[in-house]
């Protein structure tokens, strides 16, 4: 499977603040999604990004909240705007497998916002 | 009614003993299930994967799927602590790759 980083591993932020979150891939693939794990819970789809067009959003959650963007087949960011202390979450990327509809994951970002 | 549900746990079985993890999803059209083992302050990583009616063994996890009761199962056999963990069921609901994941169950396993 493909090796994916993640940067920052960890950061903790001021309310009104924006946080940018970076996804790196050794390997070319054509989807990226980002996903939501808030304290407790499971994961939350946030997005999908492919490369080449804009993010799709799932219900509820919006471009001007998370903006996406994804340059190239390798690399992918996401960024949590205007933060609230209800963004306080675990964010993780996952790109897809080798052909089996498998996906895998980053080792995530922990956000804490104040 | 949650589009995949689990039971939350934990799940207590003793070292060497079976584990039984249960997973049901609502939507009938759904076609690839997943199972994932996420430890504490870690991310999810894949353990197995599921298209078809019946079982898929690999080493000590068995993943049974049956379609028409819209039930998914992941058995782990001769489990170790080192098992201990959160399993999340994913199901992927048609061909857009989006997984819906359930709220994991928590599995201890005692020396």
């Amino acid at each position: 499977s493909a090796v994916i980083s993640q940067k920052p591993s960890r950061d903790i932020c001021q309310r009104g603040t924006s946080l940018t979150i970076q996804c790196q891939v050794d390997s070319q693939v054509t989807m990226m999604f980002w996903y939501r794990q808030q304290p407790g819970q499971s994961l939350t789809l946030i997005a999908t990004a492919n490369q080449g067009s804009e993010a799709t959003y799932e219900s509820g959650f919006v471009i001007d909240k998370f903006p996406i963007s994804r340059p190239n087949l390798t690399f992918s960011t996401l960024t949590v705007s205007n933060m609230s202390p209800e963004d306080s979450s675990i964010y993780l990327c996952s790109v897809e497998g080798q052909g089996n509809n498998e996906q895998f994951f980053g080792p995530g970002t922990r956000l804490t916002v104040l | 009614q949650k589009e995949v549900e689990q039971n939350s746990g934990p799940l207590s079985v003793p070292e060497g003993a079976i584990a039984s993890l249960n997973c049901t999803y609502s939507d009938r059209g759904s076609q690839s299930f997943f199972w994932y083992r996420q430890y504490s302050g870690k991310s999810p990583e894949l353990i197995m994967f599921i298209y078809s009616n019946g079982d898929k063994e690999d080493g000590r996890f068995t993943a049974q799927l049956n379609k028409a009761s819209q039930y998914v199962s992941l058995l782990i056999r001769d489990s170790q602590p080192s098992d201990s963990a959160t399993y999340l069921c994913a199901v992927m609901m048609d061909s857009s790759y989006k997984l819906i994941f359930g709220s994991g169950t928590r599995l201890l396993v005692r020396p």
